[in-house]
């Protein structure tokens, strides 16, 4: 089975902190995903990579950057985290020739106070 | 952007009755995917239905998409209290490369 693994189930961090959000995938896809999910609003895409070095803005990028150095490897930066990025994170994964069935890790829910 | 956007928001049923729930969206789509979110975890991918596909079976799920009027139900049949989550559906984006996902029906089902 695919494996979408993201470091931290939970963190806490404070206003003004650089967050790091590793989430590695172990079947070799193409495509990787950053959702943010609040509740009453759905899953939001914050940034999204078809291949390694490449991203592409979702529909929320603003306080966020990726980094993609590695095919197996989807980091999503906090530059200055705010309390309003207090959010469950979730990163997911898919192969390539389209999106179609997308695998989610666990979530990573971050509180910065 | 489009997006999927289920209803009800929130439904409570008796084991061993029948849940339905629905996804309306607002432009032509490719496919439409079904997803459950085991509460605090991460969402799994449930059936894909095709727009040239009407109904779609997986075990005690039924999948119907009506692209005339841009709407889909998904149906348990024969609930169980491990099937307590919330649902999503998402639909991919005009351009095909991603989805968008609506903010999702709980549901719950007592024992």
């Amino acid at each position: 089975d695919v494996k979408v693994t993201q470091s931290s189930r939970y963190l806490v961090k404070r206003t003004g902190e650089k967050v790091f959000l590793e989430c590695v995938q172990d079947m070799d896809h193409e495509n990787m995903f950053w959702y943010r999910q609040d509740p009453g609003l759905g899953l939001r895409l914050i940034y999204f990579s078809y291949d390694v070095k490449m991203k592409e803005k979702g529909d929320i990028p603003e306080g966020y950057s990726v980094s993609r150095e590695k095919k197996e490897r989807f980091s999503l930066i906090l530059e200055s985290a705010s309390t309003n990025q207090t959010s469950m994170y979730l990163c997911a994964s898919s192969p390539t020739g389209g999106v179609e069935k997308l695998f989610f890790g666990s979530g990573t829910q971050l509180s910065v106070l | 952007s489009q997006q999927g956007e289920e209803d009800p928001q929130a439904l409570s049923i008796q084991e061993g009755e029948n849940a339905t729930m629905n996804c309306s969206y607002k432009t032509s789509i490719n496919n439409l995917q079904w997803y459950r979110q085991n509460s605090g975890r991460g969402l799994v991918h449930l059936i894909l239905i095709r727009s040239n596909e009407r109904e779609k079976h997986s075990g005690r799920l039924r999948v119907t998409l009506d692209t005339s009027k841009k709407s889909s139900s998904l149906l348990i049949t024969a609930s169980r209290a491990a099937d307590t989550a919330s649902y999503f559906c998402a639909t991919d984006d005009n351009y095909g490369q991603n989805f968008v996902f609506g903010p999702g029906t709980r549901l719950s089902v007592l024992p």
